[in-house]
């Protein structure tokens, strides 16, 4: 079966800091790939998606940029934090298995 | 207009009591229809698809009706574990496979 590995689980980081997320993906092989991201309160917000290795979409305006150099592996990134980047970070596949979502990065930004 | 609207609650009530949620998307376009249990500061975990001739797991009743674009969640029996949020989530694109979540109603069952 599917599983995704995504660390850390938790992060503080400065305003202005650099960010890079990672997620990798086990069990299943060209797998759709995505970043939600959950602000305090709100539901989950899709961020990026890529249906294969290079190809990334992007469903928000936002300072956050996506990559996906391997068929398993999806990476979340920015170059300066801002403090509205704050928030639960989801990775999220889908594949022979259905919907499988990532334990979560729960980053503040301070 | 939000995409998924949700009640965000929270639902207090007693064990053993019965409980119903319920949800409106937008897009009449949308192609299939989840429920999902978040508990506290994890990933979110499906607790059920919803059909359109409706569909139960055991405490759990899950309606859909499109013609008013509403889904429903009955639980019965509730117990301390069922205390969590739930998610009303819309795939509206099968090509993308990607979901769209309301932001959840709270259920908090006492003892």
């Amino acid at each position: 079966s599917q599983t995704i590995h995504q660390w850390p689980a938790t992060l503080v980081q400065p305003v202005g800091s650099p960010l890079s997320l990672e997620c990798t993906v086990e069990g299943t092989s060209n797998p759709n790939l995505y970043w939600y991201r959950q602000a305090a309160g709100r539901g989950l917000q899709l961020l990026f998606y890529s249906v294969g290795i290079g190809q990334i979409s992007s469903e928000v305006p936002q300072n956050l940029s996506a990559s996906r150099p391997q068929d398993r592996q999806f990476i979340l990134s920015s170059k300066k934090l801002l403090l509205s980047d704050s928030g639960f970070y989801l990775c999220a596949c889908w594949g022979g298995d259905g919907y499988t979502f990532g334990s979560g990065t729960r980053l503040t930004v301070v | 207009r939000k995409e998924v609207e949700q009640d965000p609650g929270p639902f207090n009530v007693p064990e053993g009591a019965t409980v119903a949620f319920n949800c409106t998307y937008s897009n009449s376009a949308s192609q299939s229809f989840f429920w999902y249990r978040q508990d506290c500061r994890k990933e979110p975990k499906l607790l059920m698809s919803v059909y359109s001739s409706g569909n139960e797991d055991g405490r759990f009743t899950a309606q859909l009706n499109r013609a008013s674009q509403y889904i429903s969640l009955l639980i019965r029996d509730s117990k301390l574990s069922d205390s969590a949020t739930y998610l009303c989530v819309v795939n509206r694109d099968t090509g993308r496979r990607a979901l769209t979540f309301g932001s959840g109603t709270r259920l908090q069952v006492q003892p």
